[in-house]
């Protein structure tokens, strides 16, 4: 089985932080994904990565950035939180190829105080 | 652009009434279909798929069936349990896709004893 897995379930900051959100994935999947996740907003892309060191912006980049310097791992980066990026962030990765569908970790349900 | 209909929720049955969850989908490619299951505090997990036109994806009790004429992926149980509560999403792949997964808004279903 496919293992995703984010590196806090919980997580509380403060305004101004810079916060780390780690996610590392087990079965050498190209694909990575960052959604943030908020009631009656659905699921909203923030960035997704392709391959090594490659990086998309998705629906809402703004107020964050991410990194990928290895293939397991997809880090999301808060520059300077705020109160509004208080949300629940979800990680995916996927094989490419049309038929592939994205394994997602539990999340991190993060507060911004 | 891709979208994703989903039928709007909460949907409140009692065990062992039958399901259904509507979903309609907009693509320009050929799309595969899925359906994720999302239980409370948790990540996404993938409930099941559909590659091609009248594939049938299982799961669990859950079917759906995909429908290119009618651009339907409709979710339906015989009988549901009070562990089927959870929210469901029905998602959309095309080759090309950048981004690759479209998201509906999800579905909360609230299954009583």
């Amino acid at each position: 089985d496919v293992k995703v897995t984010q590196s806090s379930r919980y997580l509380v900051k403060r305004t101004g932080e810079k916060v780390f959100l780690e996610c590392v994935q087990d079965m050498d999947h190209e694909n990575m994904f960052w959604y943030r996740q908020d009631p009656g907003l659905g699921l909203r892309l923030i960035y997704f990565s392709y391959d090594v060191k490659m990086k998309e912006k998705g629906d809402i980049p703004e107020g964050y950035s991410v990194s990928r310097e290895k293939k397991e791992r997809f880090s999301l980066i808060l520059e300077s939180a705020s109160t509004n990026q208080t949300s629940m962030y979800l990680c995916a990765s996927s094989l490419s190829g049309n038929n592939q569908p994205q394994h997602f970790g539990d999340g991190t349900r993060l507060s911004i105080l | 652009g891709d979208s994703v209909t989903q039928m709007e929720g909460p949907v409140t049955l009692s065990e062992e009434a039958f399901l259904t969850i509507n979903c309609t989908y907009t693509a320009t490619g050929y799309p595969s279909l899925f359906w994720y299951v999302q239980y409370p505090g948790e990540g996404l997990q993938l409930l099941l798929k559909a590659t091609k036109a009248d594939d049938k994806g299982s799961n669990k009790g859950f079917e759906a069936t995909y429908r290119k004429e009618t651009t339907s992926f409709h979710l339906e149980k015989g009988s549901v349990q009070v562990s089927d509560s959870a929210v469901y999403f029905c998602a959309l792949r095309t080759s090309g896709s950048a981004r690759q997964l479209t998201f509906g808004s999800g579905t909360q279903l609230t299954v009583l004893p």
